[in-house]
């Protein structure tokens, strides 16, 4: 069950900005957890893009950034480069579940 | 830096259990939360359940009495069981390693699991 909603798909020329958002409720992004993201290629497992709201591991490019407020978080990908096509998900802690959950997961194209 | 190996069957009966096991390598099993996570084809992904190293548990409710995650320190591996399998069940598991609360930052490859006759 997921309880993060995110947009089915955003697309974008090359060198666009697009933003994913990610909306939970008061249980899980509005009661403090952190919002993390993954990108996850096609056939192959995701990757930690952003962890702790805004926060990038090493090696994950600088065009990617996250940002939380209330109940939402949101990914952005600044110029947005042919390698970028993905699916993307959020996930963060829910409280009433006392579990993990995913977004729903946006698939980027670079058109 | 870690890397995670998932096994086990590719296929499974109907109404039998599916069994695998995460290999943790270059990194220790300690301290940390192990999780499994699964992606049924063309769907999103869906945590399972986790155990901490020292063998506390905690599973995604929906889930919950059909699935047992167990770890063996000494092998620096950890298992998933899911009981009563249906082809609802059929999925890509990945095992991953977590924090409190926290992200996973190390995936496994992940591996498909069937359920047919």
């Amino acid at each position: 069950q997921s309880v993060l909603t995110q947009p089915p798909s955003v697309s974008g020329a090359p060198g666009q900005r697009v933003t994913i958002s990610c909306t939970g409720s008061s249980s899980n992004i509005g009661a403090g957890f952190d919002v993390h993201w993954y990108q996850q290629l096609p056939t192959t497992a995701p990757k930690l893009l952003i962890y702790g709201n805004d926060n990038r591991p090493s090696g994950v490019p600088d065009r990617f950034s996250g940002s939380k407020s209330g109940t939402s978080a949101s990914l952005a990908i600044t110029g947005l480069q042919a390698e970028d096509e993905a699916d993307y998900y959020c996930q963060s802690y829910d409280s009433s579940l006392s579990g993990y959950v995913f977004g729903t997961g946006t698939k980027v194209t670079v058109l | 830096q870690v890397q995670l190996q998932e096994s086990g069957p590719g296929l499974v009966k109907p109404s039998e259990t599916l069994s695998l096991t995460c290999t943790v390598s270059r990194g220790p099993i300690g301290s940390y939360y192990w999780s499994w996570i699964r992606q049924p084809p063309g769907k999103g992904l869906e945590w399972i359940g986790y155990i901490y190293y020292s063998g506390s548990t905690n599973y995604n409710p929906s889930l919950k009495s059909r699935v047992t995650i167990s770890v063996d320190m000494s092998q620096n591996q950890f298992s998933l069981r899911l009981s009563s399998v249906t082809a609802a069940d059929t999925a890509v598991y990945y095992c991953a390693r977590g924090y409190s609360y926290g992200p996973f930052d190390f995936w496994g490859r992940g591996t498909l699991a069937t359920v047919s006759s």
